[in-house]
């Protein structure tokens, strides 16, 4: 078990730019989570699939985020005309289906928006 | 609506000291979930405790403990014998089973245990 990977760990991309972000769960798991974790403040939920379905969304992800996962394995979190207010650190985390609470967050991608 | 609140911003102890990081939280259902996460430099959530919303038993794990009352909606946790690696962002969270499968983090407790 390798636990959740996230790549890359470190992004920097000037304001415009489309960005994207790849999470790959623990292979047995069929959750799968995004959050946005700004500095000084705890984590804040984004999405979650189970499997390749999208469940929820929260109302922070604005019209400009899209996140996949094509065939319920890893997903992807794209972010399109950056702005200087979407630097954070984006973390991923899985879990199964049966206990959704015990949630693996990965070492999460730091966005820095110049 | 939910909330988690994490009043302490920053502590500083001397390694050896016992500390205890305060949580309360709001919610109006009666099933869920409370957590403590560590956060190093590193940025990785580390899991520490969790308790579900049935269970008050408190209990010592190693060097960390805490403290559930529900009359009080508050969840603390103790470090004893406080060591430098435990310099670290402490999450209390707050887990909903029936509303949306996700975390409600506080805003973190920055932890600097001095040698």
């Amino acid at each position: 078990d390798t636990g959740v990977s996230q790549d890359p760990r470190h992004k920097i991309t000037k304001r415009g730019q489309n960005v994207t972000f790849r999470c790959d769960p623990i292979s047995e798991h069929n959750r799968l989570y995004w959050y946005r974790q700004t500095l000084g403040q705890g984590p804040e939920f984004l999405t979650y699939f189970q499997n390749e379905a999208q469940l929820e969304k929260s109302r922070l992800l604005s019209d400009r985020f899209s996140a996949e996962r094509p065939k319920g394995s890893f997903s992807t979190l794209e972010i399109q005309r950056t702005e200087q207010g979407d630097s954070a650190m984006y973390l991923c985390a899985s879990s199964s289906g049966t206990r959704p609470y015990e949630q693996y967050f990965g070492p999460g991608t730091r966005l820095t928006v110049t | 609506a939910q909330k988690v609140t994490q009043a302490q911003t920053e502590i500083s102890v001397v390694e050896k000291e016992d500390v205890t990081l305060d949580c309360v939280y709001e919610t109006r259902d009666t099933t869920y979930y409370l957590f403590w996460y560590k956060q190093p430099p590193s940025g990785e959530l580390v899991f520490l405790i969790r308790r579900n919303s049935f269970d008050e038993q408190n209990e010592i794990s190693g060097r960390y403990s805490w403290n559930f009352q529900k009359s009080t909606s508050s969840f603390n946790f103790t470090i004893t014998a406080s060591q430098v690696v435990d310099s670290a962002v402490y999450f209390c969270a707050l887990y909903l089973s029936n509303t949306g499968n996700q975390f409600y983090f506080g805003t973190g407790t920055s932890l600097t245990v001095i040698p």
